[in-house]
């Protein structure tokens, strides 16, 4: 079975302070891929990153970055200097390489920039 | 023009009523799928389809169904609406390993 967990169920913080998102994924498969998506308040699910199980290279672009830690089977996001723009819900998303079609999603961190 | 369209995107309707929420694709993916959302229970998996002739049921396929009518479109219908179908619902498309890219949405409100 595959878990996915965003414990953060809401943050705030103040523009331009720096803000993590923690996710933690179950799987048994070896190979596996890991997501990040945006839901901004108009409601549409914007694709941020994607990472296979082989690639635990951090990845920075722009004010994001995203720390990949098979160890502790965490995937967490970090906003740079956040902006009002940011604010929206983030959805962390497990996938299974084989046989398995199904997108397993976090419950989502709901981020609350204020001005 | 928006990759994955969905239409309605918006609906309200009655307990009983049939209803179609549907979705096309410029992407040229032959995978197309039906979420919905609930508060608090991130998006779970109604259906998938791995082209024209071959639909899969996901987690919670019960009281819905689907057609493929080409590669690029996939629709959804609930045939008899119940209240607890009231929900934001999001096609997507995908191939193999490649990412899942998701419609604006549909929201649909069952009274």
């Amino acid at each position: 079975a595959q878990k996915v967990t965003q414990a953060q169920t809401e943050i705030s913080v103040v523009e331009k302070e720096d803000v993590t998102l923690d996710c933690v994924y179950e799987t048994r498969d070896t190979t596996y891929y890991l997501f990040w998506y945006k839901q901004p308040p108009s409601g549409e699910l914007v694709f941020l990153i994607r990472r296979n199980s082989f690639d635990e290279q951090n990845e920075i672009s722009g004010r994001y970055s995203w720390n990949f830690q098979k160890s502790t089977s965490s995937f967490n996001f970090t906003i740079t200097a956040s902006q009002v723009v940011d604010s929206a819900v983030y959805f962390c998303a497990l996938r299974a390489n084989f046989g398995n079609e199904k997108l397993t999603f976090g419950t989502g961190t709901r981020l609350t920039i204020i001005p | 023009d928006a990759d994955v369209t969905q239409t309605p995107r918006n609906r309200i309707t009655k307990t009983g009523k049939r209803i179609m929420l549907e979705c096309s694709q410029t992407k040229g993916h032959d995978r197309m799928y039906w979420y919905r959302q609930d508060p608090g229970l991130g998006l779970r998996l109604i259906y998938y389809s791995f082209d024209v002739k071959d639909i899969n049921k996901g987690e919670i396929s019960d009281g819905y169904s689907v057609s493929r009518q080409a590669q690029a479109k996939f629709s959804l219908s609930l045939e008899s609406a119940i209240p607890n179908q009231t929900a934001l619902y999001f096609c997507a498309t995908g191939g193999g390993q490649e990412t899942q890219y998701f419609g604006p949405g549909t929201r649909l409100l069952v009274l």
